[in-house]
């Protein structure tokens, strides 16, 4: 149990156009998803906070207007990168966590990720 | 500073040796996980601690907390090739202010030759 998916796991995009990516809990409901980034040999850095039914909160210095949000249903959030530039590469992963009632609530599943390359 | 810090940052051992990875918090920690990952994929949740002193063990890997000192140590028994990989702690320093938001340490690269 406790399996989140994320679709696609690559994409390769041009410069100016905007990705969409997707993260599903599949056996569970979620009603907070997290999405971190990731780059090469570094840790991970939580982006935003992705709450259903309301705004997403974004963390100091991650804009908000590039990085879009939204938390369509207890099941799944989306991140969209928004005119990406070369520097918007990285790896992207979500992560949920089961909340009460539905297994260890305490505990964060991640995805598999999706790494973005923007030409 | 980091607020959660790993060490080693990496490591090599021959397979069937013993290994500890480290973490440790600047902050009060209200839960420490951790998980394996492979590189471009996804993190493998392998312990959550959450109460000074407690210890988890799961196959070959244990894991500690040490509340006082806010560490953590994750140790690995006889290390075998399919423990390779990049092991991260993750720290919930809000508690049930910012439920579920982990800082990350910075990982430790573990190598395992056979």
């Amino acid at each position: 149990g406790a399996v989140v998916s994320q679709h696609p796991s690559r994409v390769i995009c041009k410069s100016g156009t905007s990705v969409k990516i997707e993260c599903r809990s599949l056996d569970f409901q979620a009603t907070t998803m997290f999405w971190y980034r990731q780059f090469p040999k570094q840790s991970l850095m939580l982006m935003a906070t992705s709450n259903e039914g309301s705004k997403a909160t974004y963390e100091q210095g991650v804009e908000k207007d590039k990085f879009l949000i939204n938390h369509a249903s207890l099941t799944l959030s989306t991140l969209t990168v928004t005119s990406a530039h070369p520097e918007d590469s990285s790896f992207y992963i979500c992560s949920a966590s089961p909340g009460a009632g539905q297994g260890n609530p305490d505990t964060q599943y991640f995805g598999p990720g999706t790494r973005l390359t923007v030409l | 500073s980091q607020e959660l810090e790993q060490s080693p940052q990496s490591l090599i051992v021959q397979e069937g040796k013993n290994l500890t990875i480290n973490c440790t918090s600047s902050k009060t920690l209200y839960g420490l996980y951790w998980y394996k990952q492979k590189y471009g994929e996804g993190l493998i949740f392998l312990m959550m601690l959450q109460k000074g002193g407690e210890e988890k063990s799961h196959e070959k890997i244990t894991a500690k907390l040490d509340e006082k000192k806010q560490q953590s140590s994750l140790h690995i028994t006889a290390s075998q090739p399919s423990h390779a990989g990049i092991y991260l702690c993750g720290a919930d320093h809000a508690g049930g202010t910012s439920y579920g938001k982990l800082t990350f340490g910075q990982g430790t690269i573990l190598t395992v030759h056979p």
